[in-house]
């Protein structure tokens, strides 16, 4: 049974950078079945894909935000990680990191990301 | 980028009854459509993916149709844990995208 979990700070500073990484058990990163996305909500309202990446590291990422986002893989940790910089107010949201084989059929939790000086 | 288009934003109804949920999509996604519950607190769960074909453990109540730019998701018999928030998304064409949701309350 695949698991998810998502980790990193709660709080960024506007105009600095959100980190967070999404470790995987109970499967692999490598599975060429699976790609592995990130999606996120504001408080309150619906669902944002941010993009994804295959364990080969190529990556896809939604042109809304794709100037401003890196999603990389280390299979050796078996972890996929998000980076978005110059982040404003407008990012504050609970980030999730999924496994998408025909649909994003396991879910992390979700963290809580708040931004403010 | 393809919009997707959830109807009714609430609907109202008591355990027991049929719930009908409409999704439309700005232009044809085929059959690549999922849906998912979300519950308050809680990561959305899928439910259907490629229009009509249930995610493991998903009761049979949970039924999807359609093609094209019209999907329905029906639950055929309320439940007290199907009160939420539900959302389609497509995955025909980049970005993936998710319609704004429907929340299924108690009348």
């Amino acid at each position: 049974q695949v698991q998810l979990q998502e980790s990193g700070p709660g709080l960024v500073k506007p105009s600095e950078t959100l980190s967070l990484t999404c470790t995987v058990s109970g499967g692999s990163v490598s599975s060429g079945s699976d790609y592995w996305s990130w999606i996120r909500q504001p408080p309150g309202k619906g669902l944002e894909w941010i993009g994804y990446i295959y364990y080969s590291g190529s990556t896809n990422y939604n042109p809304s935000l794709r100037s401003r986002v890196i999603i990389s893989v280390d299979t050796s940790k078996n972890q996929f990680s998000l980076k978005l910089s110059s982040v404003t107010a407008a990012d504050t949201a609970v980030y999730y990191c999924a496994k998408d084989r025909r649909g994003f059929d396991v879910w992390g939790q979700g963290t809580m990301v708040s931004v403010s000086s | 980028e393809i919009v997707l288009t959830q109807s009714p934003a609430t609907l109202s109804l008591s355990p027991g009854e049929r719930a009908t949920l409409s999704c439309r999509a700005s232009q044809s996604v085929s059959s690549y459509l999922a849906w998912y519950q979300q519950k308050p607190g809680q990561a959305p769960r899928l439910l259907i993916y490629d229009a009509s074909n249930r995610a493991t453990g998903i009761p049979a109540r949970f039924s999807g149709s359609g093609s094209g730019t019209d999907f329905t998701l029906t639950i055929s018999s309320l439940e007290p844990e199907d009160f939420a928030v539900y959302y389609c998304q497509q995955r025909s064409s980049w970005p993936w995208t998710f319609g704004q949701g429907t929340k299924v309350e108690v009348k």
